[in-house]
């Protein structure tokens, strides 16, 4: 069964541009959510998309926004590069989250400079 | 809020020899745990995981018990492989019964390096 998948695995970007990444969940998965890492802060949670809607979200500026489509698949997007937004951003997906657990894609790497 | 606070690293081991990282977390309700391991340059991959209280998870070797009263979630290996190097996060779900705030989200410890040498 094929797991996640990110796209692209890496980005360099210029600061003030924008930044669109995709993410196909597993098979049958309904959540998605998207998370943030970086050597200072850690895995940070961006927010969570079920059915098209997002149901929660973290403590991000309103750069950062996401969407779900019919077939699961979500985006995220980031406007206004900042050089601070240079992170791994990682995707989940679960069946219904909580106990179920969720399986992590690879990332995207993004770079700002 | 929800927390995860694990042991510091880096921890630096010798093959064969046995591995503890020490997770506490602090959660309303009856949270599920995880404990998630980290290659370089790749995503997270789900190590083991227990959603009720006195569960053990267990996994390649790796094993894990949910301590209700003491609120920790501590991973062990009797007998460590250089293979094992790389990072592992101990993360929590909130139950389910904590609402909106908790669809989706795992909270995750800073993460433990782990070195095994030869």
């Amino acid at each position: 069964k094929a797991g996640v998948t990110q796209t692209p695995r890496y980005l360099i970007k210029t600061r003030g541009q924008q930044v669109t990444l995709s993410c196909s969940p597993i098979s049958g998965h309904r959540s998605v959510s998207w998370y943030q890492q970086t050597p200072g802060q850690g895995l940070q949670f961006l927010f969570e998309y079920f059915s098209e809607t997002q149901r929660n979200k973290g403590n991000f500026p309103g750069r950062f926004s996401g969407r779900q489509f019919s077939n699961s698949r979500s985006e995220m997007n980031v406007s206004t590069l900042e050089l601070g937004d240079s992170a791994l951003y990682l995707c989940a997906s679960s069946f219904a989250g909580g106990g179920y657990g969720y399986t992590f894609g690879s990332g995207t790497r993004l770079t700002v400079v | 809020g929800d927390s995860v606070t694990q042991m510091e690293g880096p921890v630096t081991l010798s093959e064969e020899a046995f591995l503890t990282i020490n997770c506490t977390y602090t959660a309303t309700g009856y949270p599920s745990l995880f404990w998630y391991v980290q290659y370089p340059g790749e995503g997270l991959q789900l190590l083991l995981k227990a959603t009720k209280a006195d569960d053990k998870g267990s996994n390649k070797g790796f094993e894990a018990t949910y301590r209700k009263e003491t609120t920790s979630f501590h991973l062990e290996k009797g007998s460590v492989q250089v293979s094992d190097s790389a990072v592992y996060f101990c993360a929590l779900s909130a139950s389910s019964n904590a609402g909106g705030t908790s669809y989706g989200k795992l909270t995750f410890g800073q993460g433990t390096i782990l070195t095994v040498h030869p």
